[in-house]
């Protein structure tokens, strides 16, 4: 069954330290690996996105990694800052072949709280 | 540029009473989706289309139906509503499957009494 699952659920970290959210996966076949965030009463904004060769990306303060050999990812957040409260989702696409759709699974997402 | 637009962005129904989620885009995407978003649970896919005209079920499309008669408009019809589907309704587009990112609107939140 294809599953993702995050960790930790939810983290409360200060303002200005660094963190790491963790994503284990066992879709299959994999076509891309993302990371959203959804601000309270928001939807979810696109991070990154990192295909099967990539196995690093940044948007910002925001960098992605990702292991395909042991499907996992992590994003790592630094010099937090209260904005970056929120709930942060991984998502894998499964591989369908070429533009076909191909179905994403969504983690449950981990609820970050940056205090000042 | 409004993105992704949902409405209504509250409703509240009676058990058995009917309603239509719109969703509009004014990217001129291919590709638009129904999620519904439940505490502890990641988004799930109700129903998508891959471009006007077409449909297709997704994880979770019983007790809902979609239409998409224009390119930029994707609804989501509850023909009887039930308390199971109290939830916070997400649309979202892309141009294409593959790489793209989708883009969500802001959700409608849904309650069934």
């Amino acid at each position: 069954k294809n599953q993702v699952e995050q960790s930790p659920q939810s983290l409360i970290i200060l303002e200005g330290k660094n963190c790491t959210l963790q994503c284990n996966y066992t879709v299959s076949p994999f076509s891309n690996l993302r990371w959203y965030k959804q601000d309270t009463g928001r939807g979810p904004v696109s991070l990154t996105i990192m295909t099967f060769s990539e196995n690093t990306k940044s948007n910002g303060r925001y960098t992605a990694t990702l292991d395909a050999d042991t499907k996992q990812s992590s994003l790592h957040i630094t010099a937090s800052q209260l904005s970056d409260s929120a709930s942060y989702i991984c998502v894998v696409s499964l591989n369908a072949g070429g533009t076909s759709y191909g179905k994403l699974t969504f983690g449950q997402g981990t609820i970050l709280t940056v205090h000042p | 540029n409004a993105g992704v637009t949902q409405t209504p962005k509250f409703r509240v129904l009676k058990t058995g009473q009917s309603m239509t989620l719109l969703c509009a885009q004014d990217m001129n995407h291919e590709y638009m989706y129904w999620y519904r978003q439940d505490p502890g649970m990641g988004l799930r896919l109700i129903h998508y289309s891959v471009g006007e005209g077409t449909t297709a079920k997704g994880e979770v499309p019983d007790g809902y139906n979609v239409s998409r008669l224009k390119k930029q408009n994707f609804l989501l019809g509850l023909e009887s509503a039930a308390p199971s589907q109290t939830s916070v309704y997400f649309c979202a587009s892309s141009p294409r499957f593959g790489n793209q990112p989708q883009h969500f609107g802001d959700g409608t939140r849904l309650s069934i009494l």
